[in-house]
C-alpha cells in the first residue's frame, strides 16, 4: 500500500506570495494533520482534520489555512509569505483522530 | 500547552554500544509516539506507547504514564541508527500532537 505523500516535494517562493501544499493520506485513513518543522527544531502542529472537519489548530497566523476533502486529502495554504515560513511542512494520517500517526517526505518550502 | 523534554540533546556512539534516550511531559496524554527522522527528513514511527513496554528488534521503550516520562533503549546500535530520535505526546485536553526538541544521535564505525 501507498503511504502518505506529499507535493511538491520543494519549493521555492518570495516574500508575499502564496503557496498550496498538498496532501494525500494513507487510503482508508480519515485524519489529516500538519505540522510545520523548523530547521533544528521539532515539528510544530499546525491544523488536524479528521472527516472534514477542522479538529485542532495551533499558534499559527491566520495567514495559515487548510482543507480537507470528501477523498480525505488536504491542502495546506500559507498566504503573504515571511522569510521565517521557511521551512519543512509535514503531512500525518491516521486511521481515526487520535491514533499512531504516519508521516509523508515532507515539502521543503524555502521563502526568498 | 503540554512541555515535552527530551535528554540528551546529542549523543556519539560507538558501533555496537547500547544508549537510553528519555522523554518527560508535563501533563497526562492519551498518547505517547517515538519516531526517528532520517537525514532527509522522513518521520519514521518507531512505538506507539501511552504506557508500558514494547519491544522491535533492537529499540524498546517504557512509558510510565503515572510519573509522566518515557524511555527508548537503544541496543548494539549501528551506523544505520544515526538520526534524530522524536518523542511526542498527545494532551488529554486537546487534539495537538506536541513534539519534543529531539536527541540527535551519531553511531560512528
Amino acid at each position: 500500500d501507498a503511504g502518505v505523500t506529499q507535493s511538491p516535494t520543494h519549493l521555492i517562493k518570495t516574500r508575499g506570495q502564496q503557496v498550496t501544499l498538498r496532501c494525500s493520506p494513507i487510503s482508508g485513513h480519515k485524519s489529516v494533520s500538519w505540522y510545520q518543522q523548523v530547521l533544528g527544531q521539532g515539528p510544530q502542529f499546525i491544523f488536524q482534520y479528521y472527516e472534514k472537519e477542522e479538529r485542532g489548530r495551533g499558534n499559527f497566523p491566520d495567514r495559515f489555512s487548510a482543507r480537507q476533502f470528501p477523498n480525505y486529502s488536504s491542502e495546506l495554504n500559507v498566504n503573504a509569505l515571511l522569510l521565517g515560513d521557511s521551512a519543512l511542512y509535514l503531512c500525518a494520517s491516521t486511521l481515526g483522530a487520535e491514533e499512531t500517526q504516519y508521516f509523508g517526505p515532507g515539502t521543503r518550502l524555502l521563502v526568498l | 500547552g503540554i512541555q515535552v523534554e527530551q535528554s540528551p540533546p546529542d549523543l556519539i556512539l560507538q558501533e555496537g554500544a547500547n544508549s537510553t534516550l528519555r522523554c518527560n511531559f508535563s501533563d497526562s496524554v492519551n498518547n505517547l509516539q517515538w519516531f526517528h527522522q532520517n537525514p532527509w527528513g522522513q518521520l519514521i514511527n518507531l512505538f506507539y506507547i501511552p504506557s508500558g513496554t514494547k519491544q522491535n528488534g533492537r529499540l524498546s521503550a517504557t512509558t510510565v504514564a503515572t510519573e509522566r516520562y518515557s524511555l527508548l533503549y537503544i541496543s548494539s546500535s549501528q551506523t544505520t541508527d544515526s538520526g534524530v530520535y522524536f518523542c511526542a505526546v498527545d494532551p488529554l485536553t486537546d487534539y495537538k500532537l506536541s513534539f519534543g526538541a529531539g536527541t540527535t544521535v551519531t553511531v560512528r564505525a
